[in-house]
């Protein structure tokens, strides 16, 4: 266990609808990161927050939103889903050192 | 922008070392990691490098040259269970997020 929590694990759904994935960072981590991970493209950055605060942008599609709260969880929002989005979509905090822990992912597939 | 390579797949044989290669470009530098994922699974970090040499963990040794824009990762003594994806990753800015290669897939046969 990584001590950061991903949720759901699975998540089927058709295009068109939106889902919102969560994460909760490890005690005492500050900034969140979301990834998302397909077969043919790797590991690519969405957005990275710190303490509440938006603080790298990457690719992350206008569809796409995010948001860290109060008590440092965040919330990826995914709207107007494409059969493309289907993905693996992992969460990661870091505190200091500033190196990224990975929650187990929340697989999305979209019929 | 930031462009990382590294070799798709590489294959070896258990008790084995292979050396899996990295080149990278970006604006900045802070810092050089790596990764292994096992399929399915999250990424586990492997090392870190930030200045230039060899930085050595158990079976698993990391090399940065900064001024050839170069890293590799070598694992000594393989097993099966090191049948893994392995990603380079570099941050060029202090606290900003990691910017992943594609990864080179490693199958260690007996």
């Amino acid at each position: 266990d990584s001590g950061v929590t991903q949720t759901p694990k699975h998540l089927i759904t058709a295009t068109g609808q939106r889902v919102t994935l969560r994460c909760s960072p490890r005690s005492g981590d500050l900034s969140v990161y979301w990834y998302q991970q397909s077969l043919d493209q790797g590991l690519q950055f969405l957005i990275q927050y710190y303490n509440g605060e938006e603080r790298a942008k990457g690719n992350i599609l206008e569809r796409f939103s995010a948001q860290q709260f109060p008590d440092l969880h965040s919330e990826l929002n995914l709207s107007s889903l494409e059969l493309g989005d289907s993905a693996l979509y992992f969460c990661a905090s870091s505190g200091e050192p500033p190196l990224l822990t990975f929650g187990a992912g929340s697989r999305l597939t979209v019929l | 922008g930031q462009n990382i390579d590294q070799p798709t797949e590489m294959t070896a044989t258990e008790g084995a070392i292979v050396q899996i290669n990295c080149t990278y470009q970006t604006s900045g530098f802070n810092g050089l990691f790596w990764y292994q994922q096992h399929a399915g699974e999250a990424p586990t970090f492997l090392s870190y490098n930030v200045l230039d040499g060899l930085e050595e963990k158990g079976r698993f040794s990391s090399f940065l040259s900064r001024s050839k824009g170069y890293s590799y990762l070598l694992l000594k003594e393989l097993q099966m269970k090191d049948s893994a994806s392995y990603l380079c990753a570099v941050r060029d800015q202090a606290g900003t997020a990691l910017i992943f290669g594609k990864g080179t897939t490693l199958s260690v046969s007996s």
